[in-house]
């Protein structure tokens, strides 16, 4: 089982309409994370949590909201979607120590038509 | 602003050898990643570079130069399934990650 498992895989919806992101976790890591890759451009970071009641703003948070349910769950919503949040959507979690790397959910994709 | 530069694309023959570059400016530096990506997959992590040098890790090896902002992956004995991009990103001041776009590595037999 993948320690990091996003649902959906894939999503197609309409503008205007609400819709969550799901990521759960069974690393036991306090820090989790919202990322959206876009064809040609690096990763970017739309929130992030250090532990259940820590949220904290990323780069492009704007449209988005998050809720941190517990330690190992972070789902992400988008409160009426529009056509440039089309994009591939990866959660992750780190464990804080060391170098602190990412270990990545297998993504969603969402299209918003 | 911050940035990282990495090639777009490139292209290397089974069995060779190649290297990837990446330059950075940042605000701060607080260590250099390389993730590998194949398409459709998730990031995963490669190496992690905070000091001066080469980190060798099998087939692969990172270098970092603080001082020129630069850093490379080395990859040898090129293999097939080593087709994917390579994610480079720095970690700044406030521990934040700067990710660059990523070099889409194909490899031909």
């Amino acid at each position: 089982d993948a320690d990091v498992t996003q649902t959906p895989r894939n999503r197609i919806t309409k503008t205007g309409k609400r819709i969550m992101l799901e990521c759960s976790q069974t690393k036991g890591h306090d820090r989790m994370y919202w990322y959206r890759q876009d064809p040609g451009l690096g990763l970017r970071l739309i929130y992030y949590s250090f532990d259940v009641k820590d949220i904290n703003k990323g780069e492009i948070s704007d449209g988005y909201s998050v809720s941190r349910q517990a330690q190992a769950k972070f789902s992400l919503s988008l409160e009426s979607a529009i056509p440039n949040q089309t994009a591939l959507y990866f959660c992750a979690t780190s464990d804080g120590q060391g170098a602190e790397k990412l270990f990545f959910g297998s993504g969603t994709q969402l299209s918003v038509l | 602003g911050q940035n990282i530069d990495q090639p777009t694309e490139m292209t290397a023959t089974e069995g060779a050898i190649v290297q990837i570059n990446c330059t950075y400016q940042t605000s701060g530096f607080n260590g250099l990643f390389w993730y590998q990506q194949h398409a459709g997959e998730a990031p995963t992590f490669l190496s992690y570079n905070v000091l001066d040098g080469l980190e060798e890790k099998g087939r692969f090896s990172s270098f970092l130069s603080r001082s020129k902002g630069y850093s490379y992956l080395l990859l040898k004995e090129l293999q097939m399934k080593d087709s994917a991009s390579y994610l480079c990103a720095v970690r700044d001041s406030n521990y934040q990650l700067i990710w660059g776009a990523g070099t889409k590595l194909i490899i031909k037999p």
